[in-house]
């Protein structure tokens, strides 16, 4: 594998289900992202960890949990979605240096669908 | 707040021509930016990366400029080809994040 991997491609789940998404990147980053992308809507970032602790939570709903357990890996962990969570769930990385994130590498993606 | 703005919306031109595609942005202190392709339904791909101290750069077909002190960067795509149409992202960078712009869906016409 290489680059930043996700899985799974595509969810479905119900609002009173609990899932988890995943993401592994492949690049020696130490620095981890998740966005999500709405339709008709710029990309927006949910979570930034860097060598494993969270330094950017931009006041996302608490039925979205992340979990950074290494630098190389980075889950999103949802309960108790809305229909209006539905939404591509990207994760990405980059390299921390001098203070600040560089160029980022962005996985494929999770196709998140709430009913 | 970093506000991004990309003109056109949305863009269709004829095979082999050469197109510029806009971003503006509100706070000229950055430390980079960059530009992303995405495919329908697919994740992002990094086109170039421009650092603050830099007036552009190049990939291929592609060039890229970064005008900070007005707040605006350019893409410049060459020759286009039908293999171009997808949506192209801005993404202004501060220390800490990325602020991204609504992108330009092109289509490039056989």
């Amino acid at each position: 594998e290489t680059g930043v991997t996700q899985t799974p491609r595509h969810l479905v789940m119900g609002m009173t289900n609990k899932k988890s998404l995943k993401c592994e990147q492949h690049l020696g980053h130490n620095a981890m992202y998740w966005y999500k992308q709405s339709a008709k809507k710029p990309l927006e970032l949910m979570f930034v960890y860097n060598f494993k602790e969270q330094t950017e939570n931009n006041s996302v709903p608490s039925r979205f949990s992340p979990e950074c357990p290494n630098s190389s890996h980075l889950f999103l962990h949802l309960h108790t979605l809305q229909p209006e969570d539905s939404a591509l769930y990207l994760c990405a990385s980059s390299q921390l240096l001098a203070g600040a994130y560089n160029e980022q590498f962005f996985g494929p993606g999770t196709r998140l669908t709430v009913l | 707040k970093q506000e991004v703005t990309q003109i056109p919306a949305a863009l269709s031109v004829p095979e082999g021509e050469n197109l510029v595609l806009n971003c503006s942005f509100t706070d000229s202190a950055i430390y980079n930016l960059q530009w992303f392709r995405q495919d329908p339904g697919k994740g992002l791909t990094s086109l170039l990366l421009i650092q603050s101290s830099q007036r552009e750069q190049t990939s291929g077909r592609l060039n890229a400029s970064l005008d900070k002190s007005s707040g605006r960067s350019t893409l410049y795509i060459a020759a286009s080809q039908p293999g171009d149409s997808a949506t192209y992202l801005c993404a202004v960078g501060s220390a800490r994040q990325l602020t991204f712009g609504s992108g330009t869906q092109l289509t490039v016409l056989p």
